[in-house]
């Protein structure tokens, strides 16, 4: 079936510093791919998406693109800020007929000053 | 205005007891759903409904029942609450539910979250 596979956490790191968190999936068929953020205290919000091979998404200096090749979706920052600390979920959506979500287990990044 | 409301936002019971948790969309969404948040962020689909149809069912005991009186409002009821029950609880919609595809952005909300003691 469908899945997400994220790089286990916490992932800290310096302000200022470039944060990657890895993000591959199995899927049939095309689907589509999400980041969503999840700050402390608070649901899921979406950060950016892509929805077809080589599309690059980008919202509040994060980028991914999908890789259709590696299957894979990585989340770029060239800068984090100690207000990115939050849990990054990556997550796609199957174009087979079906109502789902599939999320990933979540990555949780912490950014000292 | 609240895109997605959850009521009530803690909720802390013995076991045994029965209870519910609310939500309402205003943005006019066919799909609703949800989801249960375990203590390691894990996130994991339990119900959806589409247009007050129950589209997804997951393996969730049957002590859980959602209910959605219209599409705007999907709410979760829990009988004879265990210690295991205790958990983030989000609800999220979507516009179009199916086929699920790139425009299905979901909208989450805040969360309730279920201490059972």
């Amino acid at each position: 079936g469908d899945s997400v596979t994220q790089m286990e956490g916490p992932v800290t790191l310096s302000e200022e510093a470039f944060l990657t968190i890895n993000c591959t999936y199995t899927a049939t068929g095309y689907p589509s791919l999400f980041w969503y953020v999840q700050y402390p205290g608070e649901g899921l919000q979406l950060l950016l998406k892509a929805t077809k091979a080589d599309d690059k998404g980008s919202n509040k200096g994060f980028e991914a693109t999908y890789r259709k090749e590696t299957t894979s979706f990585h989340l770029e920052k060239g800068s984090v800020q100690v207000s990115d600390s939050a849990v990054y979920f990556c997550a796609l959506t199957a174009t087979s007929g079906t109502y789902k979500y599939i999320f990933g287990t979540g990555t949780r990044l912490k950014v000292l000053a | 205005d609240t895109a997605v409301s959850q009521t009530p936002k803690y909720l802390v019971t013995q076991m045994g007891n029965d209870k519910s948790i609310k939500c309402e969309q205003n943005l006019g969404h066919d799909t609703m759903y949800w989801y249960k948040q375990d203590s390691k962020k894990f996130l994991k689909i339990m119900f959806s409904y589409n247009n007050k149809e129950l589209i997804i069912n997951e393996t969730v005991p049957n002590r859980f029942s959602p209910k959605s009186p219209d599409k705007a409002h999907l709410n979760l009821h829990i009988n004879s609450l265990e210690l295991g029950d205790s958990a983030v609880y989000f609800c999220a919609s979507s516009q179009a539910g199916y086929p699920a595809g790139p425009y299905n952005e979901q909208f989450f909300g805040p969360g309730t979250r279920l201490t059972v003691l």
